[in-house]
């Protein structure tokens, strides 16, 4: 399992975009694809995308598809969200998240969540 | 997309049984995934496939899966327990998790 700490919260205006960080804290996760989830209030969670180790290789939820990006900077370890043209329906807690390194099909790391919140 | 659905709460007195559910069209065909969520923590997975508990995670907390409904136990359930839990699974249609909307955990 891999402890991944994520950036402090922000608050954003309608338009805006924001640019969430996600590094491991103490090893490196290069082998690991990080996975994108938010948690609305009192919804459940929803899966935003994925990035691979290499960062060479991202694949994101069609509605989601065309404001979302994931990159990844293998220098510093650190794996960045940036969601664009914000809405208020946007307001949520983003979460990355880390698969084993043998598995694929769940998530063993998760970090502690970044409060995004829209508001003009 | 593959729709779990989950009932919002559920209570339980200390010491007592707490089953909380995961309904979808023939989810006993997948694999099931469960996940404990406390307020400013991170998430953390209680059960992976169907019934298959990571280190750490007491014996307490079993998991099935059956026809159109998952069930997540927790035995002998501590004040500790008290958290949100939410199911997921992988959906291949779409090619990508696909979660519950999760249930509240109430230890009365």
């Amino acid at each position: 399992q891999v402890q991944l700490v994520q950036s402090g919260a922000e608050v954003k205006k309608p338009g805006a975009s924001v640019k969430v960080s996600c590094k491991a804290s103490v090893n490196s996760f290069t082998g690991n694809f990080v996975h994108w989830v938010r948690q609305a209030p009192g919804q459940g969670p929803e899966w935003m995308g994925i990035i691979s180790p290499g960062g060479d290789s991202t694949t994101y939820a069609q509605r989601f598809q065309d404001r979302v990006t994931l990159t990844r900077d293998t220098s510093t370890g650190t794996v960045y969200m940036e969601l664009s043209s914000l809405r208020s329906e946007d307001t949520a807690v983003y979460y990355c998240a880390t698969t084993p390194l043998d598995d694929f099909y769940y998530f063993d790391s998760w970090g502690r969540g970044t409060l995004v919140t829209v508001s003009s | 997309s593959f729709v779990l659905t989950q009932p919002p709460s559920v209570s339980v007195a200390p010491g007592r049984a707490a089953n909380i559910t995961c309904g979808g069209n023939n989810i006993g065909s997948k694999s099931v995934h469960w996940y404990q969520q406390k307020p400013g923590q991170a998430p953390v997975v209680v059960i992976s496939y169907d019934n298959d508990r990571p280190s750490g995670i007491p014996e307490r907390f079993s998991g099935s899966n059956s026809g159109n409904t998952a069930t997540l136990t927790i035995s002998r359930v501590e004040v500790g327990d008290e958290a949100g839990y939410f199911c997921q699974v992988w959906d291949d249609r779409s090619d990508h998790p696909v979660f519950g909307g999760g249930t509240k955990l109430t230890v009365l």
